[in-house]
């Protein structure tokens, strides 16, 4: 059995600030772990995945993320909020059955 | 382009009625799914196909039906037995290979509204 939560629907940062988006994990297997990004009326796009090669995943427009097993985590990250980041973004967690299970998401809004 | 693509991206429907979703993709991918979103849920899982003339239900498959005839096509039925259809449903290819590394590519999503 396998669980995403994601801590915080929506999260607002200043344009320029830091952002940061929550998500733990549940897994009975080693996971393998996504972040996808979401704009209005539109389907899910890849930022980056987790597939045990690196802790530290770099993913497309300044994104990464950091896996660590202790707190079974796998926090989204970008040192600087750009008003295009404003999107809605989910993070899933896939074990060996090749099915994502996603969490509820997170609103991020970028302040001007 | 290879991509997935998805129609109709509005769908209107009465009640009563069946509804059938396309979804094709030419990007040669073997696994294939159909996916709901609801407003604060996330995406759930309603069918999915690891090859040809073979398909699996997720975690919400009734009142859905899905068909794999071809490896580009995972067509899926909204049924009247769907007790509450409006939703915005997805579609995604993988390439079906390894374990569970596969990324799910997705289409635009067809929004559907049940009058």
């Amino acid at each position: 059995a396998q669980s995403v939560t994601q801590l915080g629907s929506h999260v607002s940062v200043s344009e320029g600030a830091l952002v940061l988006l929550r998500c733990n994990y549940s897994s009975s297997v080693p996971p393998y772990l996504f972040w996808y990004v979401q704009y209005p009326n539109q389907g899910l796009q890849l930022l980056l995945k987790y597939t045990s090669a690196a802790t530290l995943v770099k993913g497309i427009n300044g994104f990464e993320a950091e896996f660590k097993k202790s707190e079974t985590s796998f926090h989204l990250t970008k040192p600087s909020a750009h008003m295009s980041d404003a999107a809605e973004y989910f993070c899933a967690v896939s074990g060996s059955a090749r099915q994502l299970t996603f969490g509820s998401g997170t609103q991020l809004t970028v302040l001007p | 382009d290879g991509g997935i693509t998805q129609s109709p991206k509005y769908l209107f429907r009465k009640e009563g009625q069946n509804v059938t979703l396309s979804c094709e993709q030419n990007l040669n991918h073997d696994a294939m799914y159909w996916y709901r979103q609801d407003p604060g849920q996330g995406l759930r899982l309603i069918y999915y196909s690891q090859i040809v003339n073979d398909f699996q239900k997720g975690d919400i498959a009734e009142g859905y039906s899905v068909s794999r005839e071809k490896k580009e096509s995972f067509p899926l039925t909204v049924t009247s037995a769907q007790k509450n259809p409006t939703a915005f449903y997805l579609c995604a290819s993988a390439l079906g290979q390894g374990q569970g590394s596969d990324t799910q590519y997705f289409g635009p999503g067809t929004r559907l509204t049940v009058l």
